[in-house]
């Protein structure tokens, strides 16, 4: 079945450091690739998405690329502030139908 | 616009009692999902529907009961409490097309002691 694996946390970065986070999937036909957050007591929000290969997702300075070929879609943020501390999940939705495999979860902290 | 809502967002039990949680959407999605949250686990489906009259089991549907009789709502039933069911409880719902995103409300914590 489908799978998504991403790095453990928590990530503790510096403001406007360099944030990356990986994530790889196990999936049949072409998915769509989804990074969703969550900030402390809420609820989770997309933050981008990718539909097919190739495709460049990007919100609030994040972005990630749908790598078919090592089927990766990592998350990438080039200077990181306090506020983007959060929980970040990695998740892909199958070639057919609406159900989403999500990733474990990684939990960033940014000091300032 | 309310998008998904849930209620309540906080309830404690005790081991055997049995309670709804409550979803409702407004933005006529055909789509909703019950997710629970647990450390290190990410979020794990537990049932979904594709709209009003049909419903289908997800990853971890033991000990869970669900019905879509309307298109705005997808409640959750807990039949017998167990302490194993403490967990953050999130809905969610999307359009009938493949590549539309998930719309999550915000949430029940629930604990059983």
């Amino acid at each position: 079945g489908d799978s998504v694996t991403q790095m453990e946390g928590p990530v503790t970065l510096s403001e406007e450091a360099f944030l990356t986070i990986n994530c790889t999937y196990t999936a049949t036909g072409y998915p769509s690739l989804f990074w969703y957050v969550q900030y402390p007591g809420e609820g989770l929000q997309l933050l981008l998405k990718a539909t097919k290969a190739d495709d460049k997702g990007s919100n609030k300075g994040f972005e990630a690329t749908y790598r078919k070929e090592t089927t990766s879609f990592h998350l990438e943020k080039g200077s990181v502030q306090v506020s983007d501390s959060a929980v970040y999940f990695c998740a892909l939705r199958g070639a057919a139908g609406n159900k989403l495999t999500f990733g474990g979860g990684t939990r960033v902290l940014v000091k300032p | 616009n309310a998008g998904v809502t849930q209620t309540p967002k906080f309830q404690v039990l005790k081991t055997g009692q049995s309670m709804t949680l409550q979803c409702a959407q407004d933005m006529n999605h055909e789509y909703m999902s019950w997710y629970r949250q647990d450390p290190g686990m990410g979020l794990r489906l537990i049932h979904y529907s594709v709209g009003a009259g049909i419903t289908d089991q997800g990853e971890v549907p033991n000990g869970y009961n669900v019905s879509r009789s309307t298109t705005e709502d997808f409640p959750l039933r807990l039949l017998s409490a167990a302490p194993s069911q403490t967990s953050v409880y999130f809905c969610a719902s999307s359009g009938g097309r493949n590549n539309q995103p998930q719309h999550f409300g915000d949430g029940t914590r629930l604990s059983i002691l």
